[in-house]
């Protein structure tokens, strides 16, 4: 069974970039996709990057010009780097790898921007 | 840029069919997934590729794409069904994914 594990810094400073890093356990990088999503306080799900099958790596055009995911495959991890935060980007992060029926979270990452 | 739309809330009681639909232009080209989301757990698939279920998922869930419109329907509502429930698709150039923006059911 694929687990996912992610961490980074939780409390953040305006203009600051956000850093985190899911990694991959139980199962192989390839095959899968990986995908980056937030939820603000009380609101729904938003989509903020992925990683595909055959390497590519697409963005939330709402976010492109500050989003960043990177891979790691020789550590099974890959990361998601968000720049100029603002208090509207606070919200829980997750991590999550999905290809058909298979679906994995990680347990998500409590993100706070504040001066 | 793209968006699926979803009511904001269902209401049925025990034992009801609850539908809940998602509506996105690219919809017919395009697979949907659907999550529920209980509160302090993140998303969990409760359907994947349109009207597939996972294998831990009780047949009650059955969904169904036709033209711009995709159906979740819970056969038989239990108040443990109660949920935030959210569509997820690709725009129709398959630059990027979307959620709906959720659709919070009550059974009661």
């Amino acid at each position: 069974q694929v687990q996912l594990q992610q961490w980074g810094a939780g409390l953040l400073r305006p203009s600051e970039t956000l850093s985190l890093t899911c990694a991959i356990y139980g199962g192989s990088f390839s095959g899968y996709f990986w995908n980056w999503i937030r939820q603000a306080p009380g609101k729904g799900l938003e989509w903020i990057g992925e990683v595909r099958l055959d390497g590519d790596i697409n963005y939330n055009p709402s976010l492109k010009s500050r989003v960043t995911i990177l891979v790691d495959t020789s550590k099974n991890q890959f990361s998601l780097k968000l720049a100029s935060m603002t208090a509207a980007d606070t919200g829980l992060y997750f991590c999550a790898g999905r290809r058909k029926a298979s679906d994995f979270w990680g347990r998500g990452t409590l993100v706070t921007v504040s001066s | 840029s793209y968006e699926l739309t979803q009511p904001p809330s269902v209401s049925v009681s025990p034992g009801q069919t609850a539908r809940i639909t998602c509506s996105g232009d690219a919809l017919p080209r395009k697979y949907v997934y659907w999550y529920q989301q209980k509160s302090g757990h993140p998303p969990f698939l409760v359907i994947f590729e349109d009207n597939k279920r996972p294998p831990e998922i009780p047949e009650r869930f059955s969904a169904s794409n036709s033209g711009t419109v995709a159906t979740l329907t819970i056969a038989g509502a239990r108040v443990e069904d109660e949920a935030d429930y959210y569509c997820y698709s690709t725009d129709s150039t398959s630059s990027y994914r979307v959620f709906g923006g959720g659709t919070k059911l009550t059974v009661l």
